[in-house]
């Protein structure tokens, strides 16, 4: 069974541009969840989607969204790039949520690098 | 708010050695409780959780967590480390509602074996 596969693995970016992050969960699972990881401020939650809605959502400014496809498929999205959204983007799934397995399943990160 | 506390942010044993990671949690309700282990360059990978019940959780790759209630700790333990545990280690809390939960991750433990 494939794990949880994000693209892409690198990117170089400047300040003011956009990105989008991508992420496929494992097959069956509804659940995407998306976290920021710094050295500064550790694992934040970003937000997450399940059947295509957005149940939750982290302490993030609106530059951050996201939106979740029909297959489950995710995509996140930040406009406005500044120097503090360098971080290593982590996607995550599970079946429901993470309340009901106890368990999320995590991709390997997108590490985005402002200049 | 619910908030995570690990107290060591980096600890060094000896190959052989015995190890226990502090976790500190603030939750007001039941908590749900998580290890998630992080190589470098990779994503995280669940250890062991806790849900409801036996308070002493076996996990993969030798480790066990012990809650408490009473002093608001999930200690993690192994008897015997091996140099492959070297990495960084995270406690998480699940928080939200049911079904529509987050992780608010502690920052880290990073763990380094000596031989």
């Amino acid at each position: 069974k494939a794990g949880v596969t994000q693209t892409p693995r690198y990117l170089i970016k400047t300040r003011g541009q956009q990105v989008t992050l991508s992420c496929s969960p494992i097959s069956g699972h509804r659940s995407v969840s998306w976290y920021q990881q710094t050295p500064g401020q550790g694992l934040q939650f970003l937000f997450e989607y399940f059947s295509e809605t957005q149940r939750n959502k982290g302490n993030f400014p609106g530059r951050f969204s996201g939106r979740q496809f029909s297959n489950s498929r995710s995509e996140m999205n930040v406009s406005t790039l500044e120097l503090g959204d360098s971080a290593l983007y982590l996607c995550a799934s599970s079946l429901i949520g993470v309340a009901d397995t106890g368990e999320l399943f995590f991709g390997e990160g997108s590490r985005l690098t402002v200049l | 708010a619910q908030s995570v506390t690990q107290p060591d942010i980096h600890i060094t044993v000896s190959e052989g050695a015995s190890l226990e990671l502090r976790c500190n949690y603030s939750y007001g309700a039941t908590p749900y409780l998580f290890w998630y282990v992080q190589s470098p360059g990779q994503g995280l990978q669940l250890l062991l959780k806790y849900f409801s019940g036996d308070t002493l959780v076996q996990g993969i790759k030798g480790f066990e967590a012990e809650f408490k209630r009473s002093q608001s700790s999930f200690n993690l333990r192994k008897p015997s480390v091996h140099w492959s545990d070297a990495a960084e280690y995270f406690c998480a809390v699940g928080a939200g509602i049911q079904g529509a939960q987050k992780l608010v991750f502690g920052q880290g433990t990073r763990l380094t074996i000596n031989p």
